[in-house]
């Protein structure tokens, strides 16, 4: 089954420690993105990536790093410069080039830093 | 409109009772409003992808239309089920970076 796969669900840091949160997919699809939702807001887009070796800042992307090596893959780093790493984590994956730009997403990475 | 804003932020119905919901988007560099259902512990899905002015889709008993002049969806859902307990977004798209998702609107189907 063709999918996004994220790993951990749940991860737990300790403040000042860098953390990488995994994104795979094996859609074939080209762009991939990440978001961050915190309660009562929407999701907020750190970093997409529309081809290998690519990648974009979004809106909120301080305190945050990518890599887009692997078509398939595209890791976020939470470094220690992140002021509040405390939230929830998604990734999504686009296939470029239809024109509707209908996001498939992954589950999720709940991310607690104390 | 400069953000993405949906209404209401929660919603309490009876089983089979009709309800409807808005998206407002701000109308200059539209390329696509997309609505996704987001159930507790899955992944947001999409239910609807809308690029033209007057689009009207329709996924049994969803539908949703798009005024892109005025910058507003409506989302319906007739004969609300358990099943449709969820959280609805709807995303404004102007190009693969200018992604912009509501807050999101919560509906309970109580049986």
């Amino acid at each position: 089954d063709g999918g996004i796969t994220q790993s951990p669900k749940y991860l737990f840091r300790k403040e000042g420690q860098n953390v990488t949160l995994s994104c795979e997919q094996n859609l074939n699809h080209d762009a991939m993105y990440w978001y961050r939702q915190d309660p009562g807001q929407g999701l907020r887009l750190i970093y997409y990536s529309q081809i290998v070796n690519d990648f974009q800042k979004g809106d909120i992307a301080e305190g945050y790093s990518v890599s887009r090596e692997k078509k398939e893959s595209f890791p976020l780093t939470v470094t220690s410069a992140q002021k509040n790493p405390t939230a929830f984590y998604l990734c999504a994956s686009t296939l470029t080039g239809t024109g509707s730009y209908e996001q498939y997403f992954g589950p999720g990475t709940r991310l607690t830093v104390t | 409109i400069l953000n993405v804003e949906q209404s209401p932020q929660s919603l309490h119905v009876q089983e089979g009772d009709s309800t409807n919901f808005t998206c407002s988007f701000p109308s200059s560099n539209f390329y696509a409003l997309h609505w996704y259902r987001w159930e507790t512990a899955k992944s947001p899905e999409a239910l609807f992808v809308m690029t033209l002015n007057g689009d009207e889709k329709k996924k049994g008993r969803i539908s949703a239309t798009l005024n892109t002049k005025e910058g507003y969806s409506y989302l319906y859902i007739k004969g609300s089920q358990p099943e449709d307990s969820a959280t609805y977004l709807c995303a404004s798209h102007g190009g693969y970076q200018k992604v912009t998702f509501g807050t999101g609107t919560k509906l309970q189907v109580i049986p």
